[in-house]
């Protein structure tokens, strides 16, 4: 089974608005990290934002901030008042401490960002 | 700042030969990791090192090895590229505990011919 799943490949948004980017991840652990990157066209990958399991707030830095639903296993990153810069690819990723020190990331969403 | 380095950010091989692709770190990190980036693929863990020449297998390590005989540098090795082979390599670290996150390397676009 995969360990993190982004169900949309592609996503536009107009400049300014704000956009949702969907993550879900699946575990059985208590304790976890989940992660955004994103990766412009250069293909550097920066990070973006990060949320522990057991953090009762949702992580915010800057424009973004992570919209964790724990009993979901969801932990979707909301980009507010959009920029052209914002078009890129973005990854979610989680790690469990458990199961040693991997990563596991997801398929990736690819952002346009429409002037 | 962390600073990941990679040898080469682009890389023209043929079918067969030995492919070395070198990371650095200079944040004194225990953990590094080399990653394939595919379209539609997303990352994909080829082998991970949380200390000096200790290795783990990812999930993809077929046809590949790896070397860590200094903790700041973990070496790629194709042994035979082949076509299959052509893909974006990503090389991380990380610290070993209270882990927020990956920092990673500009990466190696990587094409066998």
């Amino acid at each position: 089974a995969q360990k993190i799943t982004q169900t949309q490949p592609g996503m536009f948004v107009q400049e300014k608005e704000a956009v949702t980017l969907d993550c879900t991840y699946d575990t059985s652990d208590q304790s976890y990290g989940l992660f955004w990157y994103k990766q412009p066209s250069s293909g550097e990958m920066i990070f973006l934002i990060y949320q522990g399991s057991y953090d009762e707030q949702n992580a915010t830095e800057g424009r973004y901030s992570l919209n964790f639903q724990k009993a979901r296993k969801s932990a979707n990153l909301v980009i507010s008042a959009s920029q052209l810069g914002d078009s890129a690819m973005y990854f979610c990723a989680m790690r469990e401490p458990n199961t040693g020190n991997q990563f596991y990331f997801g398929t990736g969403t690819s952002l346009t960002v429409i002037p | 700042d962390v600073k990941v380095t990679q040898s080469s950010r682009y890389l023209v091989k043929r079918t067969g030969e030995k492919v070395f692709l070198e990371c650095v770190q200079d944040m004194d990190h225990e953990n590094m990791f080399w990653y394939r980036q595919d379209p539609g693929l997303g990352l994909r863990l080829i082998y991970f090192s949380y200390d000096v020449k200790m290795k783990e297998k990812g999930d993809i390590p077929e046809g590949y090895s790896v070397s860590r005989e200094k903790k700041e540098r973990f070496s790629l090795i194709l042994e035979s590229a082949s076509t299959n082979q052509t893909s974006m390599y990503l090389c991380a670290s990380s610290l070993s505990t209270a882990v927020k996150t990956q920092y990673f390397g500009p990466g190696t676009r990587l094409l066998v011919l």
